[in-house]
């Protein structure tokens, strides 16, 4: 099975710290996607990556950046961590194919403070 | 820009019985994929039916199955023979057939299944 892991379950930051969000995938997966979810507004794209040190913005791209130096590794950053950031983070990543399956990770909550 | 609509945000269940979750989609695009997660406590999503917008099947897997509707751009979710398990937060997404996997999700619907 496609494991897709998310190196904090939950983190508390203050206010302007520097945040890194790490997901790891074990596929050779192709594409890696963040998301933000919040209540009553689903999962946002933020960024996403078809391939390493390649970057897209998604819908709400504003304030974060992202960084794929491997394959396997996609990693989002919060580089001046504000409260409206405090949410539930989740990363995925599929095959380039057309139809490829999503697989997710188990998501990070980040409160920030 | 494609938008998904889902207009409930809880429903509840008896268990045994059947529920079905609405969800609209607004797309000028005439290829597409549709797709229905389920999102338990553990927070893990898991994927539960997906939909291709050329067929006029619609999709089933087990007791879920879909209403696929492509002129009115609706696909509502049915769980028959509801299960205490099926308990989760559902999310209705949709991906054009030229954007790799790049899914746009709806609101989400909580589905409570009551003993």
């Amino acid at each position: 099975d496609v494991k897709v892991t998310q190196s904090s379950r939950y983190l508390v930051k203050r206010t302007g710290e520097k945040v890194f969000l790490e997901c790891v995938q074990d596929m050779d997966h192709e594409n890696m996607f963040w998301y933000r979810q919040d209540p009553g507004l689903g999962l946002r794209l933020i960024y996403f990556s078809y391939d390493v040190k390649m970057k897209e913005k998604g819908d709400i791209p504003e304030g974060y950046s992202v960084s794929r130096e491997k394959k396997e590794r996609f990693s989002l950053i919060l580089e001046s961590a504000s409260t409206n950031q405090t949410s539930m983070y989740l990363c995925a990543s599929s095959l380039g194919s057309a139809g490829g399956k999503l697989f997710f990770g188990s998501g990070t909550q980040l409160s920030v403070l | 820009a494609q938008t998904v609509t889902q207009s409930q945000p809880e429903m509840s269940v008896q268990e045994a019985e059947t529920v079905t979750l609405s969800c609209t989609y607004d797309t000028s695009e005439s290829d597409y994929y549709l797709f229905w997660y389920k999102q338990p406590p553990s927070r893990q999503m898991i994927l539960v039916i997906r939909q291709e917008a050329y067929k006029q099947q619609n999709a089933t897997e087990n007791r879920f199955s879909v209403n696929f509707q492509k002129a009115a751009k609706s696909f509502s979710l049915k769980i028959s023979d509801s299960q205490l398990g099926d308990a989760a937060m559902y999310f209705c997404a949709y991906r054009r057939e030229t954007s790799g996997s790049r899914l746009t999700f709806g609101e989400g619907t909580q589905l409570t299944v009551n003993p």
